[in-house]
């Protein structure tokens, strides 16, 4: 069992391009959330998706974010015209009942 | 809506030194997380506790979780410099209507050789 796989590790994107994040969650699981951890900050919840559906935005930012869970492939997560503040650690987590929240290595957006 | 608080911020003790972190809730957990994330990396899930009165441990870790599911301890015997980073825990949010794994502030450890 791979865990849970994050790619990149690291992005580096000049402002105003765009950033894609990709989750694939645990064997097994099809639960599958995002959270962003701001430099010195705790971890924020983002959003939480099952296969082709999101369930819960909530912690999205309105603009120039967005996540999907397609029926094949990974969970991306995708920042459109990025600026200095979306700088940050990405992690991914994937869920089942007995397992729990198993998380990501993340992925470190830096934009210069 | 819930809120965790962890105590310490942070600590920084003595190589061999025992050590606790507390995480308080202000509503019933009902399920726990304890997670070390060492700087510039994942987070390594610990344990997680469920039950009031319930307790784990793992080597020299220990995780408790009171009668009132408020409040979480993380014990850590004779400390090791392995030890140090950022210690989290998560609540989860199912049970009060969250769809999500939310997370206390983390205390900073460092272990002093």
């Amino acid at each position: 069992n791979a865990g849970v796989m994050q790619n990149p590790r690291h992005l580096v994107r000049r402002r105003g391009q765009e950033a894609r994040l990709r989750c694939s969650p645990m064997k097994g699981h099809s639960h599958v959330y995002w959270y962003r951890q701001l430099p010195e900050e705790g971890l924020k919840f983002m959003v939480y998706l099952q296969k082709e559906n999101i369930i819960d935005e909530s912690g999205m930012p309105k603009e120039r974010f967005s996540a999907e869970f397609p029926k094949e492939g990974p969970s991306i997560l995708r920042i459109q015209q990025v600026v200095r503040g979306d700088s940050a650690a990405y992690f991914c987590a994937s869920y089942r009942g007995p397992d729990g929240y198993t998380f990501g290595s993340g992925t470190r957006l830096t934009v210069v | 809506s819930q809120e965790l608080e962890q105590s310490p911020q942070s600590l920084i003790v003595q190589e061999g030194k025992n050590l606790t972190i507390n995480c308080t809730s202000s509503k019933t957990l009902y399920g726990l997380y304890w997670y070390k994330q060492k700087y510039g990396e994942g987070l390594i899930f610990l344990m997680m506790l469920q039950k009031g009165g319930e307790e784990k441990s793992h080597e020299k870790i220990t995780a408790k979780l009171d009668e009132k599911k408020q409040q979480s301890s993380l014990h850590i015997t004779a400390s090791q410099p392995s030890h140090a980073g950022i210690y989290l825990c998560g609540a989860d949010g199912a049970q009060t209507g969250a769809n999500n794994l939310f997370f206390g502030t983390g205390t900073r450890l460092t272990v002093i050789p």
